[in-house]
């Protein structure tokens, strides 16, 4: 079956622009995970959706990030004002009810100029 | 903020030697780890996990050990190969945090032909 897709896999942005990067989960898993990744560096939490709990938002850094979970299934990162510190790769993960192994996607890579 | 720290950033090893990639996590609470593997470009993909009602934990030429005295964990990878070089991540999870996975910063593998 298909694993976790995200779109796109790369996007330059102009510094205050908005971007939205997408995630497509594996189908059935109700956990979704976004994590971002500086270079060379470990994975930072921003926000976790579980099935149609409210979601833990604790990681996002600032205001300017938001994400919401459409029906259960796709995410949308939304990053307004861009500035250049948020360029980084942002990763999607996803994982069924249980405690189970995160599947990850391939990370969009987003640069701002 | 939760601490998974791994020893050391950067391992060589010579083909076909056995690799030991070491992580220490803060949290005696966490109850579930995992070890994924980053090749460049691509997300983290998971090689194995543990639960904390264990102390060690076999795969295809991977075993996960955890000493849940000193909150260490390690990888063992037998005969190292060309292919397992990568960047190694560790990851924990406890249910008292919400079921939010926390990552080290990462181990770099580089294997020597």
């Amino acid at each position: 079956g298909a694993g976790v897709s995200q779109s796109p896999s790369n996007k330059v942005t102009e510094k205050g622009k908005d971007v939205e990067l997408r995630c497509d989960p594996i189908s059935g898993h109700t956990a979704l995970y976004w994590y971002r990744q500086s270079l060379g560096q470990g994975l930072e939490f921003l926000i976790y959706f579980q099935g149609n709990s409210a979601p833990d938002k604790s990681g996002l850094p600032s205001d300017r990030f938001s994400a919401e979970r459409t029906g259960g299934s796709v995410s949308t990162l939304t990053i307004q004002r861009t500035q250049q510190e948020d360029s980084a790769v942002y990763l999607c993960a996803s994982s069924p009810p249980n405690l189970s192994p995160l599947h990850f996607g391939n990370g969009t890579r987003l640069t701002v100029t | 903020g939760e601490s998974v720290g791994l020893h050391l950033p950067t391992l060589s090893v010579q083909e076909g030697d056995n690799s030991i990639i070491n992580c220490a996590y803060s949290n005696s609470a966490s109850d579930y780890f995992i070890w994924y593997k980053q090749e460049s470009g691509k997300g983290p993909q998971f090689i194995i996990d543990i639960r904390s009602n264990m102390d060690k934990r076999q795969g295809q030429r991977v075993t996960v050990l955890l000493n849940k005295t000193v909150k260490h964990l390690s990888l063992q990878i037998a005969a190292t190969q060309p292919g397992d070089s990568a960047v190694y991540f560790c990851a924990e999870n406890s249910y008292f945090t919400g079921n939010q996975f926390y990552f080290g910063t990462g181990t770099s593998l580089t294997v020597i032909p």
